[in-house]
């Protein structure tokens, strides 16, 4: 089955640099890859998403680059703010689920 | 403006209590999930409903947890009887149709611990 592996685990960056987030799966079926936000008491958000015909998308400060025949797919957030701390997940779709990353805390520091 | 309700949000029992969460997805969503986030394991799936019929329960233990949408308005996920490694934060999302057509919405969560 489907496995995503995120990395890094945690992700300290200064208020205003960029954050990378990575993730890779292992079924090339998989075809939908959302990210999701999730802020502390809440549930996940959906902030981005891409689908496996098109290999980058962009939203305002956030962007995240596919790559099928290397298997992985990233997530860019630029000019980082202090409300851009959260734990960030990654998922993968091969089929009517979702395969989730592990998850990456991203802190943004003053 | 339209969003996924969990009640309870909070609920401390005791081992071997019956436990009963519920949800009410987005009105006119036909795709029900409810996942378990727990810190060592992660979002884990523990059932998946299209149109209120179960497709996939496979992450769920049978033993003791049961899922049902008596509803198109409600989901509920029952464990009985409950056991403190069920201590999690339990999520239901909803959603319209195949997820890769469209997002899955979280509700805020019921945290469970048992005691």
């Amino acid at each position: 089955g489907e496995n995503v592996e995120q990395h890094p685990s945690t992700l300290s960056v200064q208020e205003g640099d960029s954050a990378v987030i990575k993730c890779t799966y292992s079924d090339s079926a998989s075809n939908y890859f959302p990210w999701y936000k999730q802020e502390l008491g809440k549930g996940p958000q959906l902030i981005i998403d891409i689908r496996s015909n098109v290999g980058e998308k962009k939203d305002q400060r956030i962007a995240v680059t596919l790559n099928k025949t290397a298997k992985h797919f990233s997530l860019h957030i630029t000019e980082t703010q202090p409300e851009d701390s959260a734990v960030y997940f990654c998922a993968a779709s091969p089929n009517y689920q979702l395969i989730w990353g592990a998850g990456t805390k991203l802190i943004i520091k003053p | 403006d339209a969003r996924v309700t969990q009640t309870p949000r909070d609920k401390v029992t005791e081992m071997g209590q019956e436990v009963t969460m519920r949800c009410q997805p987005i009105l006119g969503h036909n795709t029900v999930f409810w996942y378990r986030q727990t810190m060592m394991q992660g979002l884990e799936l523990l059932a998946y409903f299209r149109n209120r019929a179960p497709l996939d329960d496979s992450g769920m233990p049978k033993d003791r947890f049961s899922a049902e949408m008596p509803d198109a308005t409600l989901a509920t996920l029952k464990i009985q009887p409950s056991e403190p490694r069920d201590s999690a934060v339990y999520f239901c999302a909803s959603g319209l149709g195949v997820i890769d057509r469209g997002e899955a919405f979280f509700g805020q969560g019921t945290r469970l611990t048992v005691v």
